[in-house]
């Protein structure tokens, strides 16, 4: 079993949708969680970060973090095309800049007009 | 935000070379440095984590004599692949990080190795 799971894509929504991303994890020694948006051929940006379980809201933005069923969700609201990217969750043990990140396989996410 | 560039951003090579990657921060001062390797459609996987003026970390299975990694400042860390192979063809991403809990991503390197 891998660490993290994250469920497959592609995702395609129409625009203004509501849209949700999930992972699942194993070690539960995780306690920071993060979302990443990578468009191609450009390295992953933070979204989001959060410290064990939760929810903390940005904008459009939503990230929830259940630690007892060791699993996370990034939610969009009012989807637009410019989030069309791949989405990517990343996890560590401890915070710090200098923790390492365990990666999802990210899912690819497109928005129609 | 803080800005990490990668040199070259696109590189191809014949088999039996070395390639050499320069990960730069550019507006601040990275204590430590990580390099990913990225397939296809796959997640990224950590290769290795670096240290100013310290040998680098590499992760169980990632051959230390073949990526040669070097942070010699504060601002600068390369990673050399050395004799190339097909199957190193990627996509290299190396992060940065300071003093806060943010890594911050360069905008990667791909390898094609012919």
């Amino acid at each position: 079993q891998k660490e993290v799971e994250q469920d497959p894509g592609p995702l395609s929504v129409p625009e203004g949708a509501i849209v949700s991303l999930n992972c699942t994890y194993s070690n539960s020694a995780f306690q920071y969680f993060m979302w990443y948006r990578q468009y191609s051929r450009k390295g992953p940006e933070l979204l989001m970060y959060t410290y064990s379980s939760g929810n903390k809201e940005d904008g459009r933005f939503t990230a929830q973090v259940d630690k007892s069923s060791k699993y996370i969700s990034l939610f969009i609201r009012d989807s637009q095309p410019s989030d069309s990217a791949t989405y990517l969750c990343a996890m560590s043990g401890r915070g710090g800049a200098n923790s390492k990140l365990t990666f999802g396989k990210g899912i690819t996410l497109s928005v129609r007009p | 935000g803080a800005v990490v560039s990668q040199h070259p951003s696109w590189v191809i090579c014949k088999s039996g070379t070395s390639v050499k990657i320069e990960c730069r921060s550019l507006d601040f001062q990275a204590t430590t440095m990580f390099w990913y390797r990225q397939f296809p459609k796959q997640s990224l996987m950590l290769m290795a984590t670096s240290n100013e003026g310290s040998k680098a970390t590499y992760e169980q299975g990632v051959e230390k004599d073949k990526f040669l990694i070097n942070h010699a400042s504060l601002t600068l860390s390369t990673l050399t692949v050395t004799s190339a192979h097909p199957e190193d063809s990627s996509f290299y991403i190396c992060s940065a990080s300071g003093i806060v809990y943010e890594q911050y991503f360069g905008p990667g390197t791909r390898l094609t190795v012919t």
